[in-house]
């Protein structure tokens, strides 16, 4: 079993729609959760990092929920330069690996 | 400005000669790793640096060297490069290998072994 799955998509949404991407993680251990950006053959740029309680940053929102091990990204009001493939990032153990998921594709039409 | 830097940006080798990836960062983390990410595969982890002088391997370490001589620098080492070896490589960089530090990543060497 993978250690972060994550439904590839492709999302194609209209502009100014929400969209919402869940990542699952299947080490319960797991301690920090990441969303990542990823550009079409660029470096991954954090997004947002995910805390317990859940977390906000203008548009977009990350959530966690151990209980059911996954994380979510909600994004509102999409903008065209929202199109990117949206990488979710687990580390379960302190000075370990990071797992990544394989990544979501979304595409904000006009 | 702070940032991890990679060299080359793109390499065309033939298999069997051997070449090293650089990477530096210049944020005074302690934390270094590198990726290779393929299609439909994701990013997968080769070795990771919690500190100088401490390298551990990842899920794909074979083939793979690296060292970690000063806190800065984290080169990656082919020693003979084949051609499953062709792919798109990363090197990322964290604070502390603490909880909740983030990597921060380079902008990626695209190696093609013929």
């Amino acid at each position: 079993r993978k250690e972060v799955e994550q439904d590839p998509g492709p999302f194609n949404v209209p502009e100014g729609a929400t969209v919402a991407f869940n990542c699952t993680y299947s080490n319960s251990a797991s301690q920090s959760f990441f969303w990542y950006r990823q550009d079409c053959r660029k470096e991954p740029k954090l997004l947002m990092s995910v805390y317990s309680s859940g977390n906000e940053d203008g548009r977009f929102t990350a959530q966690l929920n151990r209980a059911s091990q996954y994380i979510s990204l909600l994004i509102r009001d999409s903008k065209l330069s929202d199109s990117a493939t949206y990488l979710c990032v687990v580390n379960h153990e302190a000075g370990n690996q990071f797992y990544f998921g394989t990544g979501t594709s979304l595409t904000v039409i006009p | 400005e702070a940032q991890v830097t990679q060299n080359p940006r793109y390499l065309i080798t033939v298999t069997g000669k051997k070449l090293t990836v650089t990477c530096s960062q210049n944020m005074n983390h302690e934390y270094m790793s590198w990726y290779r990410q393929d299609p439909g595969l994701g990013l997968r982890q080769i070795y990771y640096s919690m500190n100088v002088e401490v390298t551990d391997k990842g899920d794909v370490p074979e083939g793979y060297k690296v060292s970690r001589k000063e806190k800065r620098n984290f080169p990656l080492i082919l020693e003979s490069p084949s051609p499953n070896q062709t792919s798109l490589y990363f090197c990322a960089s964290s604070l502390s290998w603490d909880y909740n530090s983030p990597l921060h990543f380079g902008n990626g060497t695209r190696l093609t072994v013929t």
